[in-house]
């Protein structure tokens, strides 16, 4: 199991161009999240999926912010246009309904962007 | 809603001493409990989890963390720290009668000195 594979694992972007983010869940889970961490604001849970379908998109913190599930073995979180404050280290994890309850999530390594 | 408090940014150890890593929620009913590890350029890594039964969990690498109903904490601790275990922590605390997505402390970065 190659486990949650996020790409790239760095990227430097100039304000306002666009910005796509990529994950693989492991297969089988049913459960996808997208995080956010930075030293002011720790780690944020931006929106999660379930089956495919967005349950929670609460903490997307603006329109510029949209992420989607096409299949089960694809995610992708996109920025338009990018901002500097963007800047952050964003993770993906996975899960699957009992292994929440049992074994938390897997966390992706990270794509950690810089916008300037 | 629930909350999770890590009160302490930074720890600073010498190798071979013993930690513990504090946590405090907020939750009105039985939480379930984590705690993950972050090495640098890593994601997060379970430790240990808590949601019923025996106080004292035990995880992986030689840590445990113990549940305090009376304190709503739930610490981290290791008798003896390698300088390996440098990295950041991260209590989060789960609805036991929701979906079980965790509440993420902000972190305790922990420093060991040889």
């Amino acid at each position: 199991d190659a486990g949650v594979i996020q790409s790239p694992r760095h990227e430097v972007t100039e304000m306002g161009q666009e910005v796509t983010l990529r994950c693989k869940p492991i297969s089988g889970h049913d459960y996808l999240f997208w995080y956010r961490q930075t030293m002011m604001r720790g780690l944020e849970l931006l929106i999660y999926f379930n089956n495919n379908v967005p349950i929670d998109d609460s903490g997307m913190p603006e329109d510029r912010f949209s992420a989607k599930m096409p299949n089960a073995s694809f995610s992708t979180l996109k920025i338009q246009p990018s901002e500097p404050r963007d800047s952050a280290v964003y993770f993906c994890a996975s899960s699957y309904q009992d292994s929440l309850a049992n074994y938390g999530y897997t966390f992706g390594s990270g794509t950690r962007l810089t916008v300037v | 809603a629930q909350s999770v408090t890590q009160p302490d940014i930074h720890i600073t150890v010498s190798e071979g001493a013993s930690l513990e890593l504090r946590c405090n929620y907020s939750y009105g009913a039985t939480p379930y409990l984590f705690w993950y590890v972050q090495s640098p350029g890593q994601g997060l890594q379970l430790l240990l989890k808590y949601f019923s039964g025996d106080t004292l969990v035990q995880g992986i690498k030689g840590f445990e963390a113990e549940f305090k109903r009376s304190q709503s904490s739930f610490n981290l601790r290791k008798p003896s720290v390698h300088w390996s275990d440098a990295a950041e922590y991260f209590c989060a605390v789960g609805a036991s009668g929701g979906s079980y997505i965790p509440t993420f402390g902000r972190g305790t970065s922990l420093i060991v000195h040889p």
